[in-house]
């Protein structure tokens, strides 16, 4: 099993629409979690941190489930900027050093 | 005012040759990292360092050898390039290696093209 998993879609939805992405790590010892956003061509930026009581930012939602390890982006009312790749990415503490891992990431396509 | 800047990048080259990818963060951070992204998009760390010493070093073919002159810079040399070696790679940094709560801050990627 993977680290880190995602779907990779494409997920392609009209402009408007709601959408989520979830995704799921292993190791239960997983302390931090982020959302990461990835335009074509660009560097990952930081889209959100995700806190155990889930956290909103405009129309983004970022949930935690702990008990079943997984993490969920939910993005409301899509705009044609939200095209990207939506990166989960979970640390862990290992040795006293900070282990980064990305998932495959989420692609997607907002249509007109 | 760039956070996290790499030199080059656009970087073509050829099979054999050695070539070196610079980097520098003026966020004052401890920690910088190392990452390929290759054709399928996955982004894998290879290095990482805190206050110049090595912390991670995941397998990562030995052509590859990182060196950090100061905190603020993380350079990579790539010996006896292979077609396999095209990628983007990736510079971050993020502010203390202890802390797992804080996020990294990416540089503009080298895109590496070996022929």
């Amino acid at each position: 099993r993977k680290e880190v998993e995602q779907d990779p879609g494409p997920f392609n939805v009209p402009e408007g629409a709601t959408v989520a992405f979830n995704c799921t790590y292993s190791n239960s010892a997983s302390q931090s979690f982020f959302w990461y956003r990835q335009d074509c061509r660009k560097e990952p930026k930081l889209l959100m941190s995700v806190y155990s009581s889930g956290n909103e930012d405009g129309r983004f939602t970022a949930q935690l489930n702990r008990a079943s390890q997984y993490i969920s982006l939910l993005i409301r009312d899509s705009k044609l900027s939200d095209s990207a790749t939506y990166l989960c990415v979970v640390n862990s503490n290992s040795g006293g050093y900070q282990k980064v891992t990305f998932g495959i990431g989420t692609k997607l396509q907002v249509i007109p | 005012d760039t956070a996290v800047s790499q030199t080059p990048k656009y970087l073509v080259t050829q099979m054999g040759n050695d070539k070196s990818i610079k980097c520098e963060q003026n966020l004052g951070h401890d920690t910088m990292y190392w990452y390929k992204q290759d054709s399928k998009k996955f982004l894998k760390i290879m290095f990482s360092y805190n206050n110049k010493e090595l912390i991670i070093n995941e397998t990562v073919p030995n052509r590859f050898s990182p060196k950090s002159p100061d905190k603020a810079h993380l350079n990579l040399h790539i010996n006896s390039l292979e077609l396999g070696d095209s990628a983007v790679y990736f510079c971050a940094s993020s502010q203390d290696r202890s802390k797992s709560s804080y996020e990294q801050y990416f540089g503009p990627g080298t895109r590496l093209t070996v022929t």
